[in-house]
């Protein structure tokens, strides 16, 4: 139990294009859907928490008209690039959650902007 | 500033060796959960712990959760090549939300 899938799992584009990434909780309704990033050898950088139906809160920093999240039902949460450059290039983590315990990650995007 | 202390940063030992990694904070965590992370891959959840002195055994990992709930250690006995990976520990229950603040990570090596 507690599977997420994110599609696509890697994606290359060119600068000034919008990149759309897919997170689903396949077995699971999810209370709270995360956005993370990545960086080589770092830990994990939390961009945004989303929950279905409202407007995600994003983190000090984060764009949130560069970075659009759409959480449309419990199980679906989108993270929209828009505009995208090479300094947006990096692994893209989402996270699903039904408690205050635990999160489960699905297995990443690795976004290259050419 | 991180809010959980992850150390060592880095190990690398030898098949057969055991290890410790340490997560320390000065804040109080509801719980808190361990994970492991392969390159390219997104971090797998191995343990949560929620009591106060708790400690989980899972195969030759072990776990403790500090009695005050500020921190926490893993600890693998025996460590293999296959348990190479990023450790990640993440603590929850600071604000009214679901975030989860991470620690920085240790990158650990197994060597064969």
């Amino acid at each position: 139990g507690a599977v997420v899938s994110q599609h696509p799992s890697w994606v290359i584009c060119k600068s000034g294009t919008s990149v759309k990434i897919e997170c689903r909780s396949l077995d699971f309704q999810a209370t709270t859907m995360f956005w993370y990033r990545q960086f080589p050898k770092q830990s994990l950088m939390l961009m945004a928490t989303s929950n279905e139906g409202s407007k995600a809160t994003y983190e000090q920093g984060v764009e949130k008209d560069k970075f659009l999240i759409n959480h449309a039902s419990l199980t679906l949460s989108t993270l929209t690039v828009t505009s995208a450059h090479p300094e947006d290039s990096s692994f893209y983590i989402c996270s699903a959650s039904q408690s205050y315990n635990e999160q489960f990650f699905g297995p990443g995007t690795r976004l290259t902007v050419l | 500033t991180q809010l959980l202390e992850q150390s060592p940063q880095f190990l690398s030992i030898q098949e057969g060796e055991n290890l410790t990694v340490y997560c320390n904070s000065s804040s109080v965590f509801s719980s808190l959960q361990w994970y492991r992370q392969e390159p390219g891959e997104g971090p797998v959840l191995l343990v949560t712990v929620v009591t106060g002195g708790e400690v989980k055994k899972l195969k030759r990992l072990t776990f403790q959760f500090g009695d005050a709930r500020k921190d926490s250690s893993l600890h693998i006995t025996a460590a293999q090549p296959g348990d190479t990976g990023l450790y990640l520990c993440a603590g929850g229950g600071i604000s009214n939300d679901y975030k989860l603040s991470f620690g920085a990570g240790t990158t650990v090596t197994v060597r064969a």
